[in-house]
């Protein structure tokens, strides 16, 4: 049974096109997130949602948005691709338990690759 | 901003013997979590174990263990009769308690284990 799963696992694309990635979770949780993992394999925090709202915001081009339409799902559109970004992006959901979040656990990963 | 170091950007062992390996984090709050998350080739993130900063004890899961010096901003992580399958990038991860609970992780020990 998976857990955090994610669509597609790889996605090949032309710079200038729009693309999604689709993130769900059946864990129960609600706090989801998206990380970026570069070429170095350097993992960084984009953006992470509590009950469909929006909550963490890092520095990302705005051809990035995220959409919550519940808070079992998670997707990630991105406008206008680029070679930069090319990586392996991860979504990640936990559980709000007394006021805390507590583990993240995480999804298989997308490769992007922009051409 | 907190950050976290992994000085050992790769680390070999043989198997059945056992490897430590090292994490710094620079902070300056009080309350907060430990993770080493695993990512073998398959590029699953698959956390390892986890530490509450309030917690004196040190954690361990099976083979795995750590030892959390919380004045010395050092969570190191040992690896007992190391398996084949333990030979994966080892991300060291420090999360805050409460406010922006992001994730915020080392740039990885890539370990390998030889028969």
């Amino acid at each position: 049974d998976t857990a955090v799963s994610q669509t597609p696992k790889y996605l090949v694309t032309q710079m200038g096109n729009d693309k999604s990635i689709k993130c769900e979770q059946n864990l129960g949780h609600d706090t989801m997130y998206w990380y970026k993992q570069d070429s170095k394999k350097f993992l960084k925090i984009m953006f992470s949602y509590n009950n469909k709202e929006l909550i963490i915001n890092e520095t990302v081009p705005n051809r990035f948005s995220p959409k919550s339409p519940d808070k079992a799902h998670l997707n990630l559109h991105i406008n206008s691709l680029e070679l930069g970004d090319s990586a392996v992006y991860f979504c990640a959901s936990s559980l709000t338990s007394g006021g805390v979040r507590e583990t993240q656990y995480f999804g298989p990963g997308t490769r992007l690759l922009v051409l | 901003a907190q950050t976290v170091t992994q000085s050992q950007p790769e680390m070999s062992v043989q198997e059945a013997e056992t490897v430590t390996l090292s994490c710094t984090y620079d902070t300056s709050e009080s309350d907060y979590y430990l993770f080493w998350y695993k990512q073998p080739p398959s590029r699953q993130m698959i956390l390892v174990i986890r530490q509450e900063a309030y917690k004196q004890q040190n954690a361990t899961e099976n083979r795995f263990s750590v030892n959390f010096q919380k004045a010395a901003k050092s969570f190191s992580l040992k690896i007992s009769d190391s398996q084949l399958g333990d030979a994966a990038m080892y991300f060291c991860a420090y999360r805050s308690r409460g406010g922006s609970e992001k994730l915020v992780f080392g740039k990885g020990t890539k370990l390998t284990v030889n028969p």
